[in-house]
C-alpha cells in the first residue's frame, strides 16, 4: 500500500516568515494530494489539495507543488500568522482510500 | 450547510465494555471513513462505506471492531470488550463520490478506556 513520509514533525517560524512542510510518497499510481489543518480538539479540515496533472496550485498566502518524478509534494505558507499554528498533514492515493503522513506542529512565534 | 457530525464527542468507559460510536454523514455524501487517530499519531484508515456496503474493511485492526451504515447515511462503529489501547480518537469523514474526492471530517470521538 501508499506509505507517505512527512517532515519535519514539528516547525517553529517567526509571524511574518514562511513555512515548508515536505512529504514523499511510495506508490507512482498516487494521483490526488491533498493537505489538512488540524486544530485542538476538531477534526483535520482540508485547506488545499492538488492533482498529479498539475505541477504547483496556490490559494492566497498558501501554495502546494508536486514533483511526480521525484514522489513528492511541499505546502508552503507564506507570511505567517498566529493562527496558522496547527497540525498539519499531507496525504495521498490513488482511488478511494487517502494515506496520511504522521503530521507537522507548526507554531507561529509573534 | 451542515458538517458531519459524531457522537458522542467524548466516551469514557470500563475495559470489557462495548462502545458505540455514531456518525452522520454530510448529506447526500455516497462514501464515508473512519479513521483512529492516536495521541500525537497521524491518521490510520478503519473502513470505507459506499453506500450501505463497505468494500474495505482492511484498517480493522481486530474482530472486536466492527461497522455498519444503513440507508445511505448514518454509520455506527462499535467496539466490543474494550481494551485499553482502543484508547484514540475515532474520526468519521464523508465524501460525495470515490477516489479525488475531498473528504470532510467530524471533530471526531475521543474514547478512553480505563
Amino acid at each position: 500500500g501508499e506509505n507517505v513520509e512527512q517532515h519535519p514533525s514539528t516547525l517553529s517560524v517567526q509571524e511574518g516568515d514562511s513555512a515548508v512542510i515536505k512529504c514523499t510518497y511510495s506508490d507512482s499510481a498516487s494521483n490526488y494530494f491533498p493537505w489538512y489543518k488540524q486544530e485542538l480538539g476538531k477534526g483535520p479540515q482540508l485547506i488545499i489539495d492538488i492533482r498529479s496533472n498539475v505541477g504547483e496550485k496556490k490559494d492566497q498566502r498558501i501554495a502546494v507543488t508536486l514533483n511526480k518524478t521525484a514522489k513528492h509534494f511541499s505546502l508552503h505558507i507564506t507570511e505567517t500568522q498566529p493562527e496558522d499554528s496547527a497540525v498539519y498533514f499531507c496525504a495521498a492515493s490513488r482511488d478511494y482510500k487517502l494515506s496520511f503522513g504522521a503530521g507537522t506542529t507548526v507554531t507561529v512565534r509573534a | 450547510g451542515a458538517g458531519v457530525s459524531q457522537s458522542p464527542s467524548n466516551k469514557v468507559t470500563e475495559k470489557g465494555k462495548d462502545v458505540e460510536l455514531r456518525c452522520d454523514p454530510i448529506s447526500g455524501h455516497t462514501a464515508l471513513y473512519w479513521y483512529r487517530q492516536s495521541l500525537g499519531q497521524g491518521l490510520e484508515f478503519l473502513i470505507y462505506f459506499q453506500g450501505n456496503s463497505a468494500p474495505d474493511k482492511s484498517g480493522l485492526p481486530s474482530d472486536r471492531f466492527s461497522a455498519e451504515r444503513t440507508g445511505g447515511s448514518v454509520s455506527t462503529l462499535t467496539i466490543q470488550r474494550t481494551q485499553q489501547e482502543d484508547s484514540a480518537v475515532y474520526l468519521c469523514a464523508s465524501s460525495s463520490g470515490a477516489g479525488g474526492s475531498p473528504l470532510h471530517f467530524g471533530n471526531g470521538t475521543r474514547l478512553t478506556v480505563t
